[in-house]
């Protein structure tokens, strides 16, 4: 069954550092979104991506965070200057349709010291 | 505001006994909800969906409720097993220009041996 992957599993940095998050949707799902879940907290919307383009994004995606679709299978987030309070779970999700099941990935553990 | 409720926080429950967790929304305009289990340190996997005119869904030992007109959905687990460990996440999707998902802040269940 496909599956939505996402690389590194687990990723330390220093608070200002900039990180990249990568994710690799299901191949044949035309909509992509990151979402991000602080430790005991419930999920959050990050961003949705179609076509190429930034469909709808949260408050909480603001300058310092960008998404990229690089190449046909890599989708990925970029936070530029990291801070303490960027440290969560990561997780790409990904649907053929607008209305389609989203499938998520595993996540990304994000640890900003 | 669009907001969804999930009860109880947390729930232990002795293998092979049966459980039901709770959620309550207020979302407009009302598309779809889903269940879906998150293990911990994983992404959240769908468990069932219904629609607006659906009122009860099963997935194996798993089995949804939806009361539109109430605004109640409802999860029942069938005779717990060990691996049923997890968090349960009441999602409403929501169509209002958008498509959006609305997450619950999850039951965190323990099935003890």
């Amino acid at each position: 069954e496909p599956e939505v992957t996402q690389t590194p599993s687990h990723q330390v940095t220093q608070m200002g550092q900039e990180v990249i998050l990568r994710c690799v949707p299901i191949s044949n799902h035309l909509y992509f979104y990151w979402y991000r879940q602080i430790l005991g907290q419930k999920v959050e919307f990050l961003v949705s991506f179609y076509n190429n383009e930034i469909s709808e994004k949260s408050e909480i995606f603001d300058d310092q965070f960008s998404v990229e679709r690089p190449d046909g299978s890599n989708f990925t987030l970029k936070i530029r200057s990291t801070k303490l309070e960027d440290s969560a779970m990561y997780f790409c999700a990904s649907s053929g349709g607008l209305a389609g099941d989203r499938y998520f990935g595993p996540g990304t553990r994000l640890t900003v010291t | 505001k669009n907001q969804v409720e999930q009860s109880p926080q947390s729930l232990i429950i002795l293998e092979g006994k049966n459980c039901t967790l709770q959620c309550n929304y207020t979302v407009s305009p009302f598309s779809n909800l889903r269940w879906y289990k998150q293990d911990t340190g994983r992404g959240p996997v769908s468990l069932t969906i219904m629609t607006f005119s659906e009122n009860t869904k099963s997935n194996g030992r798993y089995t949804a409720t939806l009361d539109a007109d109430t605004k109640q959905s409802s999860l029942h687990i069938t005779a717990s097993q060990l691996s049923d460990s997890a968090s349960y996440i009441c999602v409403v999707s929501a169509t209002s220009g958008t498509y959006k998902y609305i997450f619950g802040t999850g039951t965190r269940l323990k099935v003890l041996a």
